[in-house]
């Protein structure tokens, strides 16, 4: 089982270009996150999907837009890449079990925007 | 003020060393607190996971909970090289939908 894999693992924009980053699970959770880790930052949530179809904003959501399409797949994506999006991002789904909620991350997307 | 606050480090320590990581929050409403392991270039896995006050242990590592103090612990004792990776705590609310992390510390166990 791949868990929850992200492609591509490095990526170079530049301001103003689109992109998409890739996260798919093998997991069957319901549950799929996006986050941004910058130095000290800690990890901060971007987007999140409760089930398939449904989409949440997170603490920063600005200049990022989600899909949802199925349970199996979570796409983010960059319509115009600003340098403030330099950043490594993080997928996560959610696993719920006896009150326990355990989230399982990918290795994530190195993004430099020049 | 962020809501939950972590010191950065790095803290280096001697193999064998007793290490402490601690994490202050401000929101009231969490009741679920994580210890997440983060190594150099990987996505970050769960280490630890209490639910409230109290402690919690597991093998090396002890996770403790002070609610009144809004003060979170992770202690490692006998700490190893493997153990050098970056700690981040977590908590949530009853709700668990989302997660808030801390900034994370950076640990280093030199040989």
């Amino acid at each position: 089982n791949a868990g929850v894999t992200q492609t591509p693992k490095f990526q170079v924009l530049k301001t103003g270009q689109s992109m998409t980053l890739q996260c798919a699970q093998d997991m069957n959770h319901n549950s799929m996150y996006w986050y941004r880790q910058d130095p000290g930052m800690g990890l901060r949530l971007i987007y999140y999907s409760a089930s398939e179809g449904t989409t949440d904003k997170g603490e920063v959501p600005n200049g990022y837009n989600v899909s949802r399409l199925n349970k199996r797949e979570f796409s983010l994506r960059l319509e115009s890449a600003a340098p403030s999006q330099t950043s490594v991002y993080f997928c996560a789904n959610q696993k719920r079990a006896g009150g326990r909620n355990e989230q399982f991350f990918g290795p994530g997307t190195r993004l430099t925007v020049l | 003020q962020k809501e939950v606050e972590q010191d950065p480090g790095p803290l280096s320590v001697p193999e064998g060393a007793i290490v402490s990581l601690n994490c202050t929050y401000s929101n009231s409403a969490f009741q679920y607190f994580m210890w997440y392991r983060q190594y150099s270039r990987k996505g970050p896995e769960l280490l630890m996971y209490t639910y409230s006050s109290g402690n919690k242990e597991d093998g090396r590592f002890t996770a403790q909970v002070d609610k009144s103090s809004k003060y979170i612990s992770l202690f490692i004792r006998d700490s190893q090289p493997s153990d050098s990776a970056t700690y981040l705590c977590a908590m949530s609310d009853n709700a668990g939908n989302m997660l808030t992390f801390g900034g994370g510390t950076r640990l280093m166990v030199k040989p």
